[in-house]
């Protein structure tokens, strides 16, 4: 049964990098669209973008400047660094698996680690 | 891209049916057959409960079921039960090869 956990600082200062892990466990992460989201307190979800295993890449417009998602086969892992955060930020981030072959249905999630933006 | 429009809630009693609709545009919703909608119970992931409008994957009760007609796709659930409060979203895929969600319905068994 494919688990995913996230992992990374729980409190990151204003303009600086927040970086977030994700491993993956009971599967294989080759094929799948490897994604990542998150949910301000209180707010919806949002998409922040994906990554397959071909190596194409795909992020939300808003976020475009500021996302990189990676993966690393060999550890099994996935990650996300989104840059020059601010306080908007602030959210709880989780890791999905696209169900077979979409990359728009997410069927296994992590449950989520929550990232505060502040000095 | 804009979110998907979802009433913020709906309410209804044991046994009773619920519709929650969700309104996107020709640019996702309506152009496309990858309406997925997700659970979410209070303090937990996600769930998801319908993928491609109306498919359902192993394990979700067919009490759960999905329609689309033109920029509007529906979640409709039929004898409701206790156990199905939360919150519930939509998401559809964009012509930007994107996923916009929407805004989120929060059901209440009374």
């Amino acid at each position: 049964q494919v688990q995913l956990q996230e992992s990374g600082p729980g409190l990151v200062k204003p303009s600086e990098t927040l970086s977030l892990t994700c491993t993956v466990s009971g599967g294989s992460i080759r094929s799948y669209y490897w994604t990542w989201m998150r949910q301000s307190p209180g707010k919806g979800l949002d998409w922040i973008g994906y990554f397959y295993y071909t190596g194409n890449t795909n992020y939300n417009p808003s976020l475009k400047r500021r996302v990189t998602i990676s993966v690393d086969t060999f550890k099994n892992q996935f990650s996300l660094e989104l840059r020059s955060v601010t306080a908007a930020d602030t959210a709880v981030y989780y890791c999905a698996r696209g169900s077979p072959g979409r990359s728009d249905a997410f069927d296994i999630w992590g449950q989520g680690t929550m990232v505060t933006v502040s000095s | 891209q804009s979110a998907l429009t979802q009433p913020p809630s709906v309410s209804g009693s044991p046994g009773q049916s619920v519709t929650i609709s969700c309104t996107g545009t020709s640019s996702d919703v309506g152009s496309y057959h990858r309406v997925s909608w997700y659970q979410q119970p209070p303090g937990t992931a996600p769930k998801l409960m319908i993928y491609e409008v109306s498919n359902r994957p192993s394990g979700v009760p067919d009490r759960f079921s999905g329609s689309k007609s033109d920029n509007t796709a529906s979640l409709t659930i039929s004898g409701l039960q206790a156990e199905d409060e939360g919150d519930y979203y939509c998401s559809s895929h964009t012509s930007s090869s994107t996923v916009v969600f929407g805004g989120g319905t929060k059901l209440t068994v009374l």
